[in-house]
């Protein structure tokens, strides 16, 4: 069946380093890929997605590259925020109405 | 847009009451409703799918007879724990699709139940 295997936490950062969290998959056919963040107490939040092979998603200075050869969605930022202290889950979804198949999540703590 | 509430956010109840909690597309029509449980520093575990006007269909090892899901619109579903015990308390989010489908599920805040 699907899955989705991503680094385990937690992840300290100090604020403006280099963040880089690891999601691999296992899935027939071609899912699309996604990153949700969860801030404490809240539920979760679309971060980016991607569609198909090569796809980049990319929003609030998060990017992630679908990579079908690696069959990797590994999520990157060049400057961490204290703001983004949060759980990251990576998620994929095969074609149709399916439920999300989730990673166990990895949870970022950044530092000032 | 895409934007999905729950209520209540937060319910104490006493062991054996049973407690409702409703999820509401609020600005598209959900075909498609899903309801998961968060244990505390874990994944979700989806617990059941629902398609409005049908029956929901549940993961393995969850009880529907405990967790009732009704789908009565393309607006809303709502989940109720029955008969709730202290091992219960959980963190219940719930999401939805598009009509239109497209892979993309939008997620509720989450509800968090706590049984005494």
């Amino acid at each position: 069946g699907n899955s989705v295997t991503q680094m385990e936490g937690p992840v300290t950062l100090s604020e403006e380093a280099f963040l880089t969290i690891n999601c691999t998959y296992t899935a027939t056919g071609y899912p699309s890929l996604f990153w949700y963040v969860q801030y404490p107490g809240e539920g979760l939040q679309l971060l980016l997605k991607a569609t198909k092979a090569d796809d980049k998603g990319s929003n609030k200075g998060f990017e992630a590259t679908y990579r079908k050869e690696t069959t990797s969605f590994h999520l990157e930022k060049g400057s961490v925020q204290v703001s983004d202290s949060a759980v990251y889950f990576c998620a994929l979804r095969s074609l149709g109405n399916t439920p999300l198949v989730f990673g166990k999540g990895t949870r970022l703590s950044v530092i000032a | 847009g895409a934007v999905v509430s729950q209520h209540p956010s937060r319910v104490i109840c006493k062991s054996g009451t049973s407690v409702k909690i409703e999820c509401r597309s609020l600005d598209f029509q959900a075909t498609t409703m899903f309801w998961y449980r968060q244990f505390p520093k874990q994944s979700l575990m989806l617990m059941a799918t629902s398609n409005e006007g049908s029956k929901a269909t549940y993961e393995q090892g969850v009880e529907k007879d405990k967790f009732l899901i009704n789908h009565a619109s393309l607006t809303l579903s709502t989940l109720t724990v029955t008969s709730a015990h202290p091992e219960d308390s959980s963190f219940y989010i719930c999401s939805a699709s598009l009509l239109a489908g497209g892979g993309e599920q939008y997620f509720g805040p989450g509800t968090r139940l706590t049984v005494t």
